[in-house]
């Protein structure tokens, strides 16, 4: 069980356009949602924490109008990287919470050309 | 807000020995403990927790203990293989908070 999907697992996009990140909870409902990006052998740095039916929680520092990000249901979290630069390229990883253990999903590499 | 410290950040160890990673955490209201593997490529996975209403729990090859007193918690795997290779984070929580505090995690490599 505490099955955590992302798609796409991986995805390569032109600087300028946009990219719209999935994470969904396969068995169970999460109120909340993380939204993690993690360079080469650094460790996990919070974005964000999207919760149900609200606006996203946003870390200092991370660009809002940026990283938008949307929970629209109780399985479904989705991260939009808007405008891409050749700098967001990254490992970014999405985990949610269930009772009180964060479950988090295989990740999707954004390579931006 | 709560700090989680974790040694070392790399861990070198023949097959079948032990491995000990240790981890200190700030905020005493914390209460729950996870320990996490990420392999290569993947995203981390959960693979034992503690409570603070205990102090050992074990799962096979794997034992997390836990010292309230001290506020520091290891994550201890016997007879390492190969496949133990990965990086290793530790996190710490209040049960009622959202999100957890993560260590900068700790790359083991078991040689064979």
């Amino acid at each position: 069980g505490a099955v955590v999907s992302q798609h796409p697992s991986w995805v390569i996009c032109k600087s300028g356009t946009s990219v719209k990140i999935e994470c969904r909870s396969l068995d169970f409902q999460a109120t909340t949602m993380f939204w993690y990006r993690q360079f080469p052998k650094q460790s996990l740095m919070l974005m964000a924490t999207s919760n149900e039916g609200s606006k996203a929680t946003y870390e200092q520092g991370v660009e809002k109008d940026k990283f938008l990000i949307n929970h629209a249901s109780l399985t479904l979290s989705t991260l939009t990287v808007t405008s891409a630069h050749p700098e967001d390229s990254s490992f970014y990883i999405c985990s949610a919470l269930l009772r009180e253990t964060q479950y988090f999903g295989p990740g999707t590499r954004l390579l931006v050309l | 807000g709560e700090n989680v410290e974790q040694h070392p950040s790399t861990l070198s160890v023949q097959e079948g020995d032990s491995a000990v990673i240790k981890c200190t955490y700030s905020d005493s209201a914390s209460n729950y403990f996870p320990w996490y593997k990420q392999e290569l490529g993947k995203g981390p996975q959960l693979i034992i927790d503690i409570r603070s209403n205990v102090g050992e729990k074990k799962d096979q090859r794997i034992a997390v203990t836990l010292n309230k007193t001290a506020k520091h918690f290891s994550l201890h795997i016997t007879e390492t293989q190969p496949e133990d290779s990965a990086v290793y984070f530790c996190a710490a929580k209040y049960t009622n908070a959202g999100k957890s505090t993560f260590g900068d995690g700790t790359t083991l490599t078991v040689k064979p």
